[in-house]
């Protein structure tokens, strides 16, 4: 089946630094992948859609300059949080649709978990 | 804007009963809906998909319904596991957009 995967599974950082999160689709090319973030004991919301080759679409209360995504190849998107702060610490999970799948399905990454102190 | 909701929010049971979750949607113009299953501190495994033009689908324990026309989908579990702990999303699809998940539903099989 299509893999994802995402590094690194975990991070943690000084306030005010950058993290960049990688997401790759290991057996499939993805023209769009997807930015979900999840804190403790809540569902996943999505921050971003990200498309090769163009401009990521962020979702309302997002911050795209915080947020920084960049999806320069059909198989690697990647999230950096820049000047992270505690408040950013969350489980960020990555999803991509198979472009030549049927149905649209999307494959999860295992998701990064980012602790700022 | 899509909103997708589930009930119970939490729920324990002894094992080997069979149990239902539920899962509604607000915009019944769905792509597809998706259960998925959510260990602590881990990501997603999905269980079942189920595209807008079918009704069920099955896998093992597990079966999952889907009313389009309701909004609801239900997800069945026979013969529930203490390994079946976790907690289990649902999710839909409008067009070609990211999902929309559901607030979850934390199962506890006590065994």
């Amino acid at each position: 089946g299509a893999v994802v995967s995402q590094h690194p599974s975990w991070v943690i950082c000084k306030s005010g630094t950058s993290v960049k999160i990688e997401c790759r689709s290991l057996d499939f090319q993805a023209t769009t992948m997807f930015w979900y973030r999840q804190f403790p004991k809540q569902s996943l919301m999505l921050m971003a859609t990200s498309n090769e080759g163009s401009k990521a679409t962020y979702e309302q209360g997002v911050e795209k300059d915080k947020f920084l995504i960049n999806h320069a190849s059909l198989t690697l998107s990647t999230l950096t949080v820049t000047s992270a702060h505690p408040e950013d610490s969350s489980f960020y999970i990555c999803s991509a649709r198979d472009r030549g799948g049927q149905g649209g399905t999307q494959y999860f990454g295992p998701g990064t978990r980012l602790l700022v102190l | 804007k899509q909103e997708v909701t589930q009930i119970p929010a939490a729920l324990s049971v002894p094992e080997g009963e069979n149990l239902v979750l539920n899962c509604s949607f607000t915009d019944s113009a769905i792509y597809n809906l998706q259960w998925f299953r959510q260990d602590p501190g881990k990501g997603l495994t999905s269980l079942l998909l189920i595209q807008s033009s079918q009704r069920e689908q099955t896998s093992g324990r597990l079966n999952a319904s889907l009313d389009k026309s309701s909004g609801r989908s239900t997800l069945y579990i026979a013969a529930s596991q203490p390994g079946d702990s976790a907690t289990y999303l649902c999710a839909v699809t409008v067009g070609r957009r990211a999902l929309t998940f559901g607030s979850g539903t934390r199962l506890q099989v006590q065994p």
